[in-house]
């Protein structure tokens, strides 16, 4: 079993569509969790950080994290064409959860947004 | 303010060569991790930097190494290339190592291995 599952897609929505993305983890160490999108042959983008367990809001996007679920998803409103790209969760132990190392990705979800 | 810079964006080699990969980091920011990414596949850590030394590795072999200049730049080195080498190779800056901090990833360079 992987660290972190993300289902590849592709997942086609129509524009203005609410798009849900999501990822499951197996390791409870997690507790700093990011979504990053990644246009194609471009490196990733940062788009929301949260810590531990809730929502975060930012524009169109929000982050929840359930970790007794050990769930986390992303939420787009008003999806756009533009929104159309590679969306790769990603994890963190930090040093406080006994592992200071690098990020744990997910394989990422690949979205099309139809215009 | 500059972001995250990495170079060559390109590079082809062949089997049992060796590249050297290259990452100036996001202003202000002190710790330099590197990652690789298969096609279709999620970023995997390969190590971190941090005051010139290595502190986190992930599950590459010794033929991965590197190195932090005390600009707080660094560079990626691989050696006796694989075909299966062939992946973006990112370059994220962040400020601190602790694991907590919100890493800025570069552009990325393209390494094909023939």
């Amino acid at each position: 079993q992987k660290e972190v599952e993300q289902d590849p897609g592709p997942l086609s929505v129509p524009e203005g569509a609410i798009v849900s993305l999501n990822c499951t983890y197996s390791n409870s160490a997690f507790q700093y969790f990011m979504w990053y999108r990644q246009y194609s042959r471009k490196g990733p983008e940062l788009l929301m950080y949260t810590y531990s367990s809730g929502n975060k809001e930012d524009g169109r996007f929000t982050a929840q994290v359930d970790k007794s679920s050990k769930y986390i998803s992303l939420f787009i409103r008003d999806s756009q064409p533009s929104d159309s790209a590679t969306y790769l969760c990603a994890m963190s132990a930090g040093e406080s959860g006994g592992g200071a190392d690098g990020l744990t990705f997910g394989k990422g979800t690949h979205l099309i947004i139809q215009p | 303010d500059a972001g995250v810079t990495q170079s060559p964006t390109h590079l082809i080699k062949t089997r049992g060569q060796q590249v050297t990969l290259r990452c100036s980091p996001k202003s202000g920011h002190d710790t330099v991790s590197w990652y690789q990414q298969a096609l279709g596949q999620g970023p995997q850590f390969i190590f971190q930097y941090y005051e010139e030394e290595e502190r986190q590795r992930g599950n590459f072999p010794d033929r991965f190494s590197g190195h932090q200049f005390p600009n707080y730049s660094s560079e990626l080195n691989v050696n006796a290339l694989l075909l299966g080498d062939s992946a973006l190779y990112l370059c994220a800056s962040s400020l601190g190592w602790a694991g907590e901090e919100t890493q800025y990833f570069g552009p990325g360079t393209r390494l094909l291995v023939l």
